[in-house]
């Protein structure tokens, strides 16, 4: 059982266009997260949510819109791609947003925009 | 503010080498600290945590790391690599809240 899945694994589009990740997690857990890696391997969060609500926003453009149906998911919906988007995008997840507890990752969605 | 420094972005060592991948902090709060592995094509898996429990704290494929608050430090030492061990290193940490403070990595190459 994969307690952290995303869909798609990979993703190439055109500049201009809008697209979604959709992560999903099976581990009872409150808080999820996006994370960005870039090509040079740098990991920065973007979005935290916790029980559906967004408690951390890092100063990522309004083209990025994460949506939290319900705990156990959260989509990152992309609009007008550009360049720059492109990366590998992390979904994770942990018990809470305290501090203390590991966040456990999915496999990653390699975006790439031409 | 809170940082990571992770010294080294390549290290290699031999097969049946010490492992030694250096992490320095700096933070306001008592940090949690952790040690990420990341495989090619592949998500990050958790090696250990350091929660102000036990400043010696072991960790999965027998990595371990010392926390020591005097040096800001929290490394990560394997007694003997093994090739399986080729992978990239996170030093990441957090405070009282769950964001994570990523290193920029170190990319560990196992020769036979």
């Amino acid at each position: 059982d994969t307690a952290v899945s995303q869909t798609p694994k990979y993703l190439v589009t055109q500049m201009g266009n809008d697209k979604s990740i959709k992560c999903e997690q099976n581990l009872g857990h409150d808080t999820m997260y996006w994370y960005k890696q870039d090509s040079k391997k740098f990991l920065k969060i973007m979005f935290s949510y916790n029980n559906k609500e967004l408690i951390i926003n890092e100063t990522v453009p309004n083209r990025f819109s994460p949506k939290s149906p319900d705990k156990a998911h959260l989509n990152l919906h992309i609009n007008s791609l550009e360049l720059g988007d492109s990366a590998v995008y992390f979904c994770a997840s942990s018990q809470d947003g305290l501090g203390a507890w590991e966040q456990f990752f999915g496999p990653g969605t390699r975006l790439t925009v031409l | 503010a809170q940082s990571v420094t992770q010294l080294g972005s390549h290290v290699s060592v031999s097969e049946g080498a010490l492992v030694l991948l250096r992490c320095n902090y700096s933070s306001s709060v008592p940090p949690y600290l952790f040690w990420y592995v990341q495989y090619p094509n592949q998500g990050l898996q958790l090696l250990l945590k350091y929660t102000s429990a036990a400043t010696l704290v072991k960790g999965i494929n027998g990595f371990e790391a010392e926390f020591k608050k005097s040096e800001t430090s929290f490394h990560l030492t394997k007694p003997s690599a093994h090739m399986s061990d080729a992978a990239e290193y996170f030093c990441a940490l957090s405070g009282a809240t769950n964001k994570l403070i990523f290193g920029t990595g170190t990319l560990l190459a196992v020769q036979p």
